[in-house]
């Protein structure tokens, strides 16, 4: 089952402006993680934020949290063309031993940045 | 460079036939995945390893096959009963035995049927 669910699916901005994306989930959670995909490529891990986190920075993206409200955002600031891309949130739940073995992946947001 | 290597990079299938999709990881890492990916979705998970000589089912495992008889190598096998082949098939690893960790993709591979 996905149980991450993105929001826009699409977004579409000019190069220079700020990208947010939305990630919804269910049920509780160890932690939340951004990935990108280039079309026809792997993903990429971005950031992982954990469940007792509430913010978290990497270069020009930042994660927000909110347990309360099963929801985290992706904000990529300061958009560049190379930023086209899928991005997918992933929330990782224990199995057995506490391990997040699983990752339940969301359909993901297609961002394009015109130049 | 550490990585994960998939390939083939294109795979065709013919009717009633088994493939394997090959998954090799230098990252020592333990645990290894197999995903599927069809246009516009997500990722589902197919089967899963946290170990050598030890896999478990994910979501969407009917009609696969896996083994994990070294670290480094977690074959796919796509037998002649998975009816909807056609996908995009994405290898992971991650450190096992803990939590928060990432995942590191390969490139995966493009399964069509002929």
């Amino acid at each position: 089952s996905q149980q991450g669910e993105e929001d826009p699916q699409a977004l579409s901005i000019q190069e220079g402006e700020n990208a947010t994306m939305n990630c919804s989930y269910k049920t509780s959670i160890n932690n939340l993680q951004w990935y990108r995909q280039n079309s026809g490529r792997g993903l990429v891990h971005l950031i992982l934020i954990r469940s007792n986190e509430r913010e978290k920075h990497s270069g020009r993206l930042r994660v927000t949290l909110d347990t309360s409200k099963k929801s985290s955002s992706l904000l990529i600031t300061a958009s560049r063309a190379a930023d086209t891309a899928s991005y997918f949130c992933a929330t990782g739940s224990g199995g057995s031993g506490g391990s997040n073995y699983k990752l339940t992946f969301g359909k993901g947001t297609l961002l394009t940045v015109n130049p | 460079d550490g990585g994960i290597t998939q390939s083939p990079k294109y795979l065709f299938r013919k009717e009633g036939q088994n493939v394997t999709l090959s998954c090799e990881q230098n990252l020592n890492h333990d645990a290894m995945y197999w995903y599927r990916q069809d246009p516009g979705q997500g990722l589902r998970l197919i089967y899963y390893s946290q170990i050598v000589n030890d896999f478990q089912k994910g979501d969407i495992a009917e009609g696969y096959s896996v083994s994990r008889e070294k670290k480094e190598s977690f074959p796919l096998t796509v037998t002649s009963a998975q009816k909807n082949p056609t996908a995009f098939y994405l290898c992971a690893s991650s450190q096992g035995a803990s939590r928060n960790q990432p995942q590191h993709f390969g490139d995966g591979t493009r399964l069509s049927i002929l």
